[in-house]
């Protein structure tokens, strides 16, 4: 994906809904797919991961689903939480050799 | 396990100085990277080390970055001279393998340029 610069997509969302964060990928080669979440100051933090050969994948709280049809991946947060506030990013890696492209990130802003 | 280790946090320099970043990986992981993140986007990698030689650094201003991992364990990335675009974090992050491997990372090391 491309940045946006400092005008990243906002999710908003009411404390103990489900979130739904959304990235379209670009290279149809790329085999490995990951989801960091990075809050101020900090670096990313690893999330979950899933490789194209599965179409969805399940964590703590967590969901990844894959569509490599349209090239899309989303990241579903069950119950979310005042802590699940930061910026998320998707990740692809197009080739062999764990090379990471990173795309533009989504806010999260959980409303207590 | 102790995460992957950056120093320092914070260094402000003014443009045509020198600068260093030393990076700690999580021990046992062969893979080490060097990001560069501007402020509102995502990390982009500069370089990419498999034990102690470089696989990617494609994207690495060569003629005022460098960077090395002597041993295969610590890293140091140097840029001289900085220039004023080159304000950013400098994130580090370690694998434990070259392929389909989670990358891990630090802290990052805040760049501000006078």
């Amino acid at each position: 994906g491309e940045s946006v610069g400092l005008h990243l997509p906002t999710l908003s969302v009411q404390e103990g809904d489900n979130s739904i964060i959304n990235c379209a990928y670009s290279n149809s080669a790329s085999d490995y797919f990951i989801w960091y979440k990075q809050e101020s100051g900090k670096g990313p933090q690893f999330i979950i991961d899933i490789r194209s050969n599965m179409d969805k994948r399940q964590g703590q709280r967590v969901t990844v689903l894959l569509n490599k049809t349209v090239k899309h991946l989303s990241l579903q947060i069950a119950a979310t939480q005042p802590g699940d506030s930061a910026v998320y990013f998707c990740a692809e890696s197009p080739e062999y050799g764990n090379k990471l492209v990173f795309g533009a990130g989504t806010i999260l802003r959980v409303k207590s | 396990e102790a995460g992957v280790a950056q120093s320092p946090r914070y260094k402000i320099i003014e443009k045509r100085q020198s600068v260093a970043f030393w990076c700690n990986p999580i021990s046992g992981h062969a893979t080490l990277y060097w990001y560069q993140q501007i402020l509102g986007q995502g990390p982009k990698l500069l370089i990419q080390f498999q034990n102690n030689g470089v696989v990617d650094d494609s994207q690495l201003p060569k003629d005022r970055f460098s960077a090395e991992r002597l041993k295969g364990v610590d890293s140091t990335l140097k840029i001289q001279p900085a220039k004023l675009e080159d304000s950013a974090v400098y994130l580090c992050a370690s694998a434990l393998g070259v392929s389909n491997q989670p990358q891990h990372f630090g802290d990052g090391t805040r760049l501000s340029i006078l």
